[in-house]
């Protein structure tokens, strides 16, 4: 069955450092959505992709923040410099529909921790 | 503002009784919901959802409500058995990336 890939699974790093994740969709899916999940907290949008364009980062906090899907594939999340409050579950969805209407396929997450 | 609220953080039920998840939401413009279920160290998974011109919808064992003048949902697992423990999250959409809610623990107790 297909998945979403991520990794790193589990990231710890020292605050002021920089952290990068990676994320593979599943083949064909065109919509790719990064969520960051806080313990006792809902998923939480940071950013959505269209192919290789940026549908909507209105919640992703862009002095630190950067993502990127320049082929239109697969994605890399970036976070420099890492802060405390960024510790939390960072997921990565994909979607067969161009609409909002459509099943989010998850993979299984990266944890970071920052120290 | 919490667009989509889930108020109980948890619930415990017998094995073989009625599990009921509330999920409660406040922006008119949402029209499609949906529930995910979250296991320890995995990602959620789709469970079920359901679109503004439906109230009900029914998928083997789970069956979700929807109640659109209360602005309020609902999620029934009959039977409840003991692989249903997990975090079930509440999300709903209108022309938007889905918005989720905290999220309930359900403990099924054998």
């Amino acid at each position: 069955e297909a998945e979403v890939a991520q990794s790193p699974r589990y990231k710890i790093t020292e605050k002021s450092q920089a952290v990068a994740f990676w994320c593979d969709p599943i083949s064909g899916h065109a919509t790719l959505y990064w969520y960051r999940q806080i313990l006792g907290q809902g998923p939480e949008l940071l950013v959505q992709f269209q192919d290789e364009s940026v549908v909507d980062d209105s919640q992703l906090p862009k002095d630190r923040f950067s993502a990127e899907r320049l082929k239109g594939v697969d994605s890399t999340l970036k976070i420099q410099p890492a802060e405390l409050g960024d510790s939390a579950m960072y997921l990565c969805a994909s979607s067969l529909a161009t609409t909002d209407t459509g099943e989010l396929f998850f993979g299984e997450g990266s944890r970071l921790t920052v120290l | 503002d919490q667009q989509v609220k889930q108020n109980s953080p948890s619930l415990s039920v017998q094995e073989g009784r009625i599990s009921i998840l509330n999920c409660d939401y406040t922006n008119s413009m949402f029209d499609y919901f949906l529930w995910y279920k979250k296991y320890p160290a995995e990602g959620p998974t789709f469970l079920i959802s359901i679109s503004s011109i439906k109230d009900k919808n029914e998928d083997g064992r789970f069956t979700v409500f929807l109640n659109k003048s209360a602005k309020h949902l609902s999620l029934h697992i009959v039977p409840s058995q003991p692989g249903d423990s997990a975090v079930y999250f509440c999300a709903a959409s209108g022309n938007t990336p889905l918005v989720f809610g905290k999220g309930t623990r359900l403990s099924v107790i054998a």
